[in-house]
């Protein structure tokens, strides 16, 4: 199977709560990334979280990290039609940086 | 935005020519990348660079060449283009840590 994965589609309201999910299998990895990706655009870094830490918190963003079950989440508070966007996880091991298929999240008014 | 020029930004070809795809960097940074994106498979490594005429290769480094003469330019070379290698090619570079800045994209089509 792939080493990331990742749900490919998720829509919600505007104003809701968005999350998306994560599994990884390389569970030596030491950060865990996450990018955002609008249309026609290259992959724009939005957070990313330590492997020792279990939750980091940026102003609307809070990303979970569960070691143990090698999943991680990434929370979109009050999301925006601007948050609309195709969304990457990246776990890092050394120099090599795996990515999951990405999530296509659509928000609608 | 991280200084990074992708060129061309759109290119159709035919089967069997010869590609070359740029990335020119203006950051310094040590390391650069070559990427595809496919639906379905995010993004997938094709090649790297760590210094000057250093070079390794990546998951999907089949069917294509890397060259790296200058720290500002990472060129990705498909000597005989095919159908399977139309995507979208991203760079990115990175000063040695994990965090990479990623290009806007070139896309490739080919007939």
């Amino acid at each position: 199977g792939e080493d990331v994965e990742q749900s490919l589609f998720l829509s919600v309201r505007e104003g809701d709560s968005s999350v998306i999910n994560c599994t990884y299998t390389d569970s030596s990895s030491t950060y865990l990334y996450w990018y955002k990706q609008e249309p026609g655009a290259g992959l724009q870094l939005l957070t990313y979280i330590f492997s020792n830490m279990d939750m980091k918190q940026d102003q609307r963003l809070t990303v979970l990290l569960n070691k143990k079950d090698k999943h991680l989440s990434l929370r979109i508070a009050d999301t925006q039609t601007g948050d609309s966007a195709i969304y990457f996880c990246a776990p890092v091991q050394g120099n090599d940086m795996r990515f999951g298929a990405g999530t296509r999240l659509t928000v609608k008014p | 935005d991280a200084g990074i020029t992708q060129s061309p930004r759109h290119k159709v070809t035919e089967t069997g020519t010869p590609v070359t795809l740029r990335c020119h960097q203006t950051e310094n940074h040590r390391y650069m990348y070559w990427y595809r994106q496919d639906p379905g498979h995010g993004l997938r490594l094709i090649h790297y660079s760590y210094g000057v005429k250093d070079t390794d290769k990546g998951e999907v480094s089949d069917g294509y060449s890397v060259s790296r003469s200058k720290t500002e330019d990472f060129l990705l070379t498909l000597e005989s283009a095919t159908s399977s290698q139309t995507s979208v090619y991203f760079c990115a570079i990175s000063e040695g840590g994990s965090l990479r800045f990623f290009g806007e994209g070139s896309r490739l089509t080919v007939l």
